[in-house]
């Protein structure tokens, strides 16, 4: 699976979009990128995914760009409960490579 | 979203004794489930996969014979930890992906915290 970079944390302000950014420059044409998020002590969580065009759902927004070397997780009125660890991944979505290999993260702090 | 329980949420055992922690698919039937481990501060680590009626998969040094694994039907796999340590003290979390499907769910993890 190809590697991801994300900044470590950032802080955002409650009720304002939250912004998180994730390098995927070596995706390959069949690797999906996956958002998750983490808060403490708890499993993670699924976000959304996306392969090529931008996903909408009811937690967030996922902007890829053309060339699909980055994309943008975009949280749209950040809530205190939102404050966790985001992880940005990209795999292949088949059968055999499934697992999902997981980063640094960026640690979100909402802020009232 | 789907469901993934573990059991039990954290244990404490005394050193060399064996902990066996259970993760089950609760509305959907894992043909493959994922193990993980995750110290303090740091990022999930996966250990393992788990093949429903298979071996199951280790990663690059996770020993198998320190961590059983056993994924005897499509709703249950288990992670037994043998002759526990106190360096084995860690959150230990399961992940399932509903059969033709994509995205993994995860459990809500263990705590085992080894004296």
């Amino acid at each position: 699976d190809a590697k991801t970079t994300q900044p470590p944390s950032m802080d955002c302000a409650e009720g304002r979009a939250a912004n998180l950014p994730c390098n995927h420059s070596t995706i390959s044409g069949n690797e999906y990128v996956y958002w998750y998020r983490q808060i403490h002590s708890q499993g993670p969580q699924y976000i959304i995914h996306g392969l090529k065009n931008n996903e909408t759902n009811e937690m967030a927004s996922l902007i890829i760009t053309e060339d699909r070397k980055s994309s943008t997780l975009i949280l749209p009125h950040a809530t205190l409960r939102d404050t966790a660890v985001y992880y940005c991944i990209v795999r292949v979505a088949t059968a055999a490579g499934n697992k999902l290999t997981f980063g640094g993260g960026t640690r979100v702090l909402v802020k009232p | 979203g789907a469901v993934v329980s573990q059991h039990p949420s954290w244990v404490i055992c005394k050193s060399g004794t064996s902990v066996k922690i259970e993760c089950r698919s609760l509305d959907f039937q894992a043909t493959t489930m994922f193990w993980y481990r995750q110290f303090p501060k740091q990022s999930l680590m996966l250990m393992a996969t788990s093949n429903e009626g298979s071996k199951a998969t280790y990663e690059q040094g996770v020993e198998k014979d320190k961590f059983l694994i056993n994924h005897a039907s499509l709703t249950l796999s288990t992670l037994t930890v043998t002759s526990a340590h106190p360096e084995d003290s860690s959150f230990y979390i399961c992940s399932a992906r509903i059969r033709g499907a994509g995205e993994l769910f995860f459990g809500e993890g263990s705590r085992l915290t080894v004296l």
